[in-house]
């Protein structure tokens, strides 16, 4: 069975980096189709999605973020990491890495059907 | 951006009743929509996608239906692992990816 495991530091201060790493085990990150994300949620709020990676390598990121974020694939780890700078106190939220599927087969469509338990980062100085 | 809204905000319930959620998009969206529980501290979990199309596992209990722009996940005979937020998300036009505010389902 496909887990997902979120790990990095749960504290980042004001304008440095958010880096986080999603460890995949009982699937490959390069299987053929496969798409990897991220999503988070501020606390008690909802849901905003980062962006996604392709197992080619493709990626697709949030308007909102994408001057921002970077999302890359260690194919030799089995993992998929996040990478968000310049950080501000509305950058605080958990953080979950995803497995999303795309039901058109490589349009990019994409719905999330596994999802980590998330980790909490908060952005405080 | 397709924005998403959801009603009510909180749905009160019992035990063995329906209960009955709404989520509507912006623009239409045909039926690329998705709907997720998710109960404390826990990530969500995927119900629906395809607007009425039950995830593996989900018990027949849930179901969506719906097209366009309006759509419904029911929940019939609530247990008590069903209190929990609900959140419907889009897929038609990305990115981004967008998700509704949720709806508190409770007591």
């Amino acid at each position: 069975q496909m887990q997902l495991q979120e790990s990095g530091p749960g504290l980042v201060k004001p304008s440095e980096t958010l880096s986080l790493i999603c460890t995949v085990s009982g699937d490959s990150i390069s299987r053929l189709g496969d798409y990897w994300g991220w999503v988070r949620q501020p606390p008690g709020k909802g849901l905003e999605w980062i962006g996604s990676i392709f197992y080619s390598g493709s990626t697709y990121y949030n308007p909102s973020l994408k001057s921002r974020v970077t999302i890359s694939m260690d194919t030799s780890n089995n993992q998929f990491s996040l990478r968000l700078t310049s950080v501000t106190t509305a950058d605080t939220a958990v953080y979950y890495c995803t497995r999303p599927r795309d039901p058109y087969y490589g349009s990019g469509s994409q719905y999330f059907d596994s999802w980590g338990q998330g980790i909490l980062v908060a952005v405080s100085s | 951006e397709i924005v998403m809204t959801q009603s009510p905000a909180t749905l009160s319930v019992s035990p063995g009743e329906r209960a009955t959620l709404s989520c509507r998009a912006s623009q239409s969206i045909n039926n690329n929509l998705a709907w997720y529980q998710q109960r404390p501290g826990q990530p969500p979990r995927l119900l629906i996608h395809g607007a009425s199309t039950r995830a593996t596992g989900i018990p027949a209990r849930f179901s969506g239906s719906g097209s366009g722009t309006e759509f419904t996940l029911t929940i019939n005979s609530l247990q008590s692992e069903d209190f929990a937020v609900y959140y419907c998300q889009q897929y038609y036009n990305w990115p981004p990816f967008t998700f509704g505010p949720g709806t508190k389902v409770d007591i």
